[in-house]
């Protein structure tokens, strides 16, 4: 079925360096998709979105990439910090106001 | 603090017993969602209000949940004759509505059934 899943399920990064998190959909008709960050035993934390008519957002030190043609996505964070250690999921909605969202990445931020 | 709460944080109960949570959201946000997260994996989908409607049902929503949301303020989740199964972090999340609006969640009522 239809389904929203991450490429990597973990991430080591080094502080300062960028960390590149993927993201594959395969409903075509996905229109809006977010990024959130969870760490253990909170909700997730909205980090940034893009509607399917854009291909580049960009916030505080993050990126988001959206590959219509290949149903990819991309958060991209800059100058990674040991505050960025966290689960990332990307989340889609493509009817109605559900959001449908991937297993995620852990990304650990080493020294 | 403005954001959206959930009490209570932390619930234990013994199988076919009833536990009701409870969330507020963020004030003007009349679009309130619940989702389940078992360890590991992302949250899915159960139900989700507009005021005081409640509009979806996920089929992950078995007779023994019931959500209600009186006032279209604050909502509560019902889960009646408990089961190991249901194990898991109940989360919160409240939107304006407008179609495609983020999603802002709250901490989550984590729940133990022995």
């Amino acid at each position: 079925g239809e389904s929203v899943g991450l490429h990597l399920p973990t991430l080591s990064v080094q502080e300062g360096d960028n960390s590149i998190i993927n993201c594959a959909y395969s409903n075509s008709a996905s229109d809006y998709f977010i990024w959130y960050k969870q760490e253990s035993g909170k909700g997730p934390q909205f980090i940034i979105d893009i509607r399917s008519n854009m291909d580049k957002r960009q916030g505080q030190r993050v990126t988001v990439l959206l590959n219509k043609t290949v149903k990819h996505l991309s958060l991209q964070i800059a100058a990674t910090q040991p505050g960025d250690s966290a689960v990332y999921f990307c989340a889609e909605i493509n009817s109605g106001y559900a959001l449908n969202f991937g297993k995620g990445t852990s990304l650990l931020v080493t020294p | 603090d403005t954001g959206v709460s959930q009490n209570p944080r932390h619930k234990i109960t013994k199988r076919g017993q009833n536990v009701t949570f409870r969330c507020d959201p963020i004030s003007e946000h009349n679009r309130l969602y619940w989702y389940r997260q078992t360890l590991g994996q992302g949250p899915e989908f159960l139900t989700y209000f507009q005021n005081e409607a409640q509009l979806e049902k996920s089929r992950l929503l078995s007779d023994r949940f019931s959500a209600e949301r009186p006032k279209g303020s604050f909502s509560t989740l019902e889960i009646q004759r408990t089961e190991q199964g249901d194990s898991a972090m109940y989360l919160c999340a409240s939107s304006l509505a407008t179609l495609g609006e983020t999603q802002y969640f709250g901490p989550g009522t984590r729940l133990l059934v022995l």
